[in-house]
């Protein structure tokens, strides 16, 4: 079956240029995650949606992080004047029921969009 | 200080050799533990959840001290398929969203 997908997979930016980063979760899965994982790191947590309802936004670096989940299924990461510390992949992940439940459920990842900002 | 530390090697072993990755978390709130591994440029894969009582899988065997706040991963007759970056990672307790918190990875290189 289908995974998570993620467009576009790799994208150049010039400094201060916005950019939007799409993620296409698992049909039906409640559950969405972002990730920005730096070269030789692991990822690190940018924001969560359950549904519709973007319940933790703690990871975003600054201001000029925003994503958004309108119709709780496709999502997109905005980066608006982007910066050469933004450069990264981006991680898209999404689990099928809502992070409160006491139980864990595994998150299933996309590939990434890898962001150069020169 | 990071909250999840782990070595990050390489750890360049022969094939067939046993290596042991280790690693410490520093909130006493984590609840879930697990092992996700990452191919180079590819998507991190759960590779195996941790449990108290250790668990084992094949030739991997996933241990976990909730006192030292320490977890291991034992890699027993490494192929060459094994290479990649594991990482280790753990997640808090309920009412938690549910986020992952990632290791830094540690790099194998199993060579023939």
């Amino acid at each position: 079956g289908a995974g998570v997908s993620q467009s576009p997979r790799y994208k150049v930016a010039k400094r201060g240029q916005d950019v939007a980063l799409r993620c296409d979760p698992i049909s039906g899965h409640v559950s969405l995650f972002w990730y920005q994982q730096a070269l030789g790191q692991g990822p690190e947590f940018l924001t969560y949606f359950q549904n519709e309802a973007q319940l933790d936004k703690s990871g975003l670096p600054s201001d000029r992080f925003f994503a958004e989940r309108p119709e709780g299924s496709v999502s997109t990461l905005k980066i608006q004047r982007t910066q050469q510390e933004d450069s990264a992949v981006y991680l898209c992940a999404s689990s099928p029921v809502g992070g409160t439940d006491r139980s864990y459920n595994e998150q299933f990842f996309g590939p990434g969009t890898r962001l150069t900002v020169l | 200080r990071k909250e999840v530390e782990q070595d990050p090697g390489p750890f360049n072993v022969p094939e067939g050799a046993t290596v042991a990755f280790n690693c410490t978390y520093s909130n006493s709130a984590s609840q879930s533990f697990f092992w996700y591994r990452q191919d180079c440029r590819k998507e991190p894969k759960l590779l195996m959840s941790v449990y108290s009582s250790g668990n084992e899988d094949g030739r991997f065997t996933a241990q976990l001290n909730r006192a030292s706040q320490y977890i291991s991963l034992l890699i027993r007759d490494s192929k060459l398929s094994d290479s990649a970056t594991y990482l280790c990672v753990v997640s808090h307790g309920s009412g938690n969203t549910g986020k992952l918190i990632f290791g830094q990875g540690t790099t194998l290189q199993v060579k023939p």
